[in-house]
Parts: structure tokens; C-alpha cells; sequence
């Protein structure tokens, strides 16, 4: 199965800047088929991107997907205080579909 | 707008079945735009897809739970169920249930979850 590795584990920052969160994957992901959740205490995950890129309707524009191959990563520009959460990618260029460990975004 | 709530037993001693439903709300259980998912988080694992259910029948397990895992349709009550056999408290989790859209071939919808400890 495709292993999918996060870094860092945590990104403590600021209202204002913006994070950086990668995503590395022990085999290529076929198609570049790379999703991006947000998940808040309590609540389930949330879809942000999917195919790498792709925003899902109600995402907004300071989330930037990007990647190919084995690298990806999502950018937060100008830190909003909501996006304070925990952040995790998911691969579904093969069965079964994986996720990784997760990236704390905290003040 | 697709709505998902699971229900089932917080509780399951070892050995035996963990039983859960996912209700679904807004779409029918039918349909051809989503794959039912089952989808479970724990401290120890993670993030880890359980399996899924297409409405042609189809179903595509997670290989390190495929021996023990059912997952169904109910056409009748609008909902499906997962069934997950000879459980250790290695199956304490969140579970969730999920919809896999067929065009995103992710997971946009997603139940509020439900804890399950394994537990004598």
C-alpha cells in the first residue's frame, strides 16, 4: 500500500502567515490523485482539495494545492484563526486508499 | 446535499461483531454518483478506509481488514451497514461513514462519527 508521510507533525504560527504543510508518498500517486482534509476537535474531516490542485466548492482561495509524482503540498496563505486545525492528505491513485498522519496547524 | 448519521453500539466485547448503520439523508442509496464508505479513526492508526459499497453490488475492502469486514445495503431504510467480525480492542475507533464521490473519487461527505471501544 502507498505510504503517505506529513511534515512537520506540528506548524505553529500566526493569524496573518502562512503554512506550509508537505506530503510524501512511498510510491507515486497515479494521476497526481492527492486529496487535502481539515479536521477540527470533535468534527469529522473535512474535503478542502482534491487531484492535487482541485478546490472543493466553499473552499476558500488562500488554500493552494500543488504536487506531482511523490511530493505534494498544500499552502494556507494569510492564516485565518479557523484554520487552526489538523490537516491530513489522502491518496486514491491505489487501492487501498491511505492516508497520512496528520499536520497540526496551532497558534 | 447528502446527509450521513451513524448509529450502532459505543460498547463490543472481544470477540464478537461490531455491528454499525450509516443513514443516509438527501441521496438515495442507489444511487451511481457515490461509493458508501466506511472510514475509521483511531489514536494508534489513524486515518484508515475500511471498504466501500457501490450500488451495482460491488465491494472493495481494505486488505488488512478484508477477512473480517461486510459491508451492505439496506434499499428499504435508506441506509448501509458495516459489519466487522472478531474484534480486539486493535478495532477501538471512531467510525465513520463516508461518501466516495464517483467524480472527486474522494470522500466528500462524511457522518459525525460514532466511538466503538472493544472492551470485556
Amino acid at each position: 500500500e502507498t505510504v503517505l508521510t506529513q511534515s512537520p507533525a506540528t506548524l505553529s504560527l500566526s493569524p496573518g502567515e502562512t503554512a506550509t504543510l508537505s506530503c510524501g508518498a512511498s510510491q507515486r500517486v497515479s494521476n497526481n490523485y492527492v486529496a487535502w482534509f481539515q479536521q477540527k476537535p470533535g468534527l469529522a474531516p473535512r474535503l478542502l482539495m482534491y487531484d492535487a490542485s482541485s478546490r472543493v466548492s466553499g473552499t476558500p482561495d488562500r488554500f493552494s494545492g500543488r504536487g506531482s509524482g511523490t511530493d505534494f503540498t498544500l499552502t494556507i496563505s494569510r492564516l485565518e484563526p479557523e484554520d487552526f486545525a489538523v490537516y491530513y492528505c489522502q491518496q486514491y491513485g491505489s487501492s487501498p486508499w491511505t492516508f497520512g498522519q496528520g499536520t497540526k496547524v496551532e497558534i | 446535499q447528502v446527509q450521513l448519521q451513524e448509529s450502532g453500539p459505543g460498547l463490543v466485547k472481544p470477540s464478537q461483531t461490531l455491528s454499525l448503520t450509516c443513514s443516509v439523508s438527501g441521496e438515495s442509496i442507489t444511487s451511481d454518483y457515490y461509493y458508501w464508505t466506511w472510514i475509521r479513526q483511531s489514536a494508534g492508526k489513524g486515518l484508515e478506509w475500511i471498504g466501500r459499497f457501490y450500488s451495482t453490488g460491488t465491494t472493495n475492502y481494505n486488505p488488512s481488514l478484508k477477512s473480517r469486514v461486510t459491508i451492505s445495503i439496506d434499499t428499504s431504510k435508506n441506509h448501509f451497514s458495516l459489519r466487522l467480525t472478531s474484534v480486539t480492542a486493535a478495532d477501538s475507533a471512531v467510525y465513520y461513514c463516508a461518501t466516495e464521490d464517483l467524480q472527486m473519487s474522494t470522500f466528500n461527505y462524511w457522518g459525525q462519527g460514532t466511538l466503538v471501544a472493544v472492551s470485556p
